[in-house]
């Protein structure tokens, strides 16, 4: 089983639709949790990290179920220029190493 | 500010000759380094980590090696490609503490012929 699992996708929505992607991951003593965005042959960048009581930046949320060790993050509004790949990341207690999930590509269309 | 920088961004080059791709954060001090690949419509793989100078831990075995000769540099190596080593070549730094991200440079696409 991989440590970081999400659904590859595509996910294929309209302008201003609301979009959900999950991400599983094995290893209960991970400790951080974020998600990543990375364009077309781009570096991957911080979109936002995922507290424990849930956060929210503008029209994106992002959510930690510990119990099911599970992610989520909900777009809201979708825009043109969400389209890319969401990558999930969780790093572990101990050695502080980022573990990638494959990525969930967006394509929001108009 | 931090930064991080990684180079050459392209780079083509034939079966069996030698690799170097070098990375150097600025701003920072003893960071956790990172080597990752990522193949074609694939994750990101780590490759390589260091968390401090000299110290490097492998997490695939493979035709590359890599080392840390400084505190902020990080170089990536191989002394002959294969084919299979194609692929985009990211080098990442993070605080090496809790609740902290990674941060990348702008990735080395390589093309092995």
């Amino acid at each position: 089983r991989k440590e970081v699992e999400q659904d590859p996708g595509p996910f294929n929505v309209p302008e201003g639709a609301t979009v959900a992607f999950n991400c599983t991951y094995s290893n209960s003593a991970s400790q951080s949790f974020f998600w990543y965005r990375q364009d077309c042959r781009k570096e991957p960048k911080l979109l936002m990290s995922v507290y424990s009581s849930g956060n929210e930046d503008g029209r994106f949320t992002a959510q930690l179920n510990r119990a099911s060790q599970y992610i989520s993050l909900l777009i809201r509004d979708s825009k043109l220029s969400d389209s890319a790949t969401y990558l999930c990341v969780v790093v572990s207690g101990g050695s502080y190493i980022p573990t990638f999930g494959r990525g969930t590509s967006l394509i929001v269309h108009p | 500010s931090q930064t991080i920088h990684q180079w050459p961004a392209t780079l083509v080059q034939p079966v069996g000759s030698p690799l170097s791709l070098e990375c150097t954060v600025e701003g920072t001090s003893n960071p956790n380094l990172y080597w990752y690949r990522q193949a074609a419509g694939r994750g990101l793989q780590l490759l390589f980590y260091s968390v401090g100078i000299g110290q490097i831990s492998s997490e695939v075995p493979q035709n590359l090696s890599a080392s840390r000769p400084q505190d902020r540099q990080f170089i990536l190596s191989s002394k002959k490609l294969l084919l299979s080593d194609s692929g985009f070549y990211l080098c990442a730094w993070s605080a090496g503490i809790q609740n902290t991200e990674a941060f990348f440079g702008q990735g080395t696409r390589l093309t092995v012929v």
